[in-house]
């Protein structure tokens, strides 16, 4: 079982709809982070989370440290909103200070 | 003010070859990590550099190694390529080597090995 687990694993939706992505982990972290990565490769950071809940536009993460598990919400979702969202955590293990990511969840969001 | 820079962006190279990546962090930032991200999979870390010194090593072999230099950019090495080594390989940085930082990624280097 991986340590980082997300649901569903693609999901299809149509404009406009409200998207929920989710995330659990099974182990201690620091940090949660939500990235995006369009086709060809760039990643990019979406939020940072270590309690409660952020806010950017139409995207809302949230967290819940007792249940170990975090939600990636898109609002009002647009064709352009189509891209892998992945979940990573920041787990010490040691001196090491890797991230464990999530396989991703691949959104297709079509006019 | 520019972002994570890798390069090349893309390369081509045959098995037993070897190849150096190059990433440059945000300016300021102190902290590069490395992720290998094979088609179709999430990332897996490589290795883990702040101030120089190698803080983190994922479950890599020996072929592949890593520095930090004195302005904080980094080089991926690796040896005796495989057609296996064939991914993404993306550089993140951030400003030290603590699990509070947001990740700054670079677009990668995209490696085909024949």
């Amino acid at each position: 079982k991986n340590e980082v687990e997300q649901s569903p694993q693609n999901l299809t939706a149509q404009e406009g709809e409200f998207i929920t992505i989710n995330c659990s982990y099974s182990v201690g972290i620091s940090a949660l982070h939500w990235l995006q990565q369009h086709p060809g490769g760039g990643i990019v950071s979406l939020f940072m989370l270590s309690s409660g809940k952020k806010k950017h536009g139409r995207l809302i993460a949230t967290i819940n440290i007792q249940e170990k598990h975090s939600s990636l919400h898109i609002t009002a979702s647009h064709p352009r909103d189509s891209a892998v969202y992945i979940c990573a955590v920041r787990n010490y293990a040691g001196n090491n200070r890797k991230l464990i990511w999530g396989l991703g969840t691949s959104l297709a969001v079509n006019p | 003010d520019a972002g994570v820079t890798q390069s090349p962006t893309h390369l081509i190279k045959t098995r037993g070859q070897h190849v150096t990546l190059r990433c440059s962090p945000i300016s300021g930032h102190k902290s590069v990590s490395w992720y290998q991200q094979v088609l179709g999979q999430g990332p897996q870390f490589i290795f883990q550099y702040y101030e120089k010194e190698e803080r983190g090593r994922g479950n890599f072999p020996d072929r592949f190694s890593a520095r930090q230099f004195p302005n904080y950019s980094s080089e991926l090495n690796v040896n005796a390529l495989l057609l296996g080594d064939s991914a993404l390989y993306l550089c993140a940085s951030t400003p030290s080597d603590r699990g509070s930082g947001e990740l700054f990624f670079g677009e990668g280097s995209r490696l085909t090995v024949l």
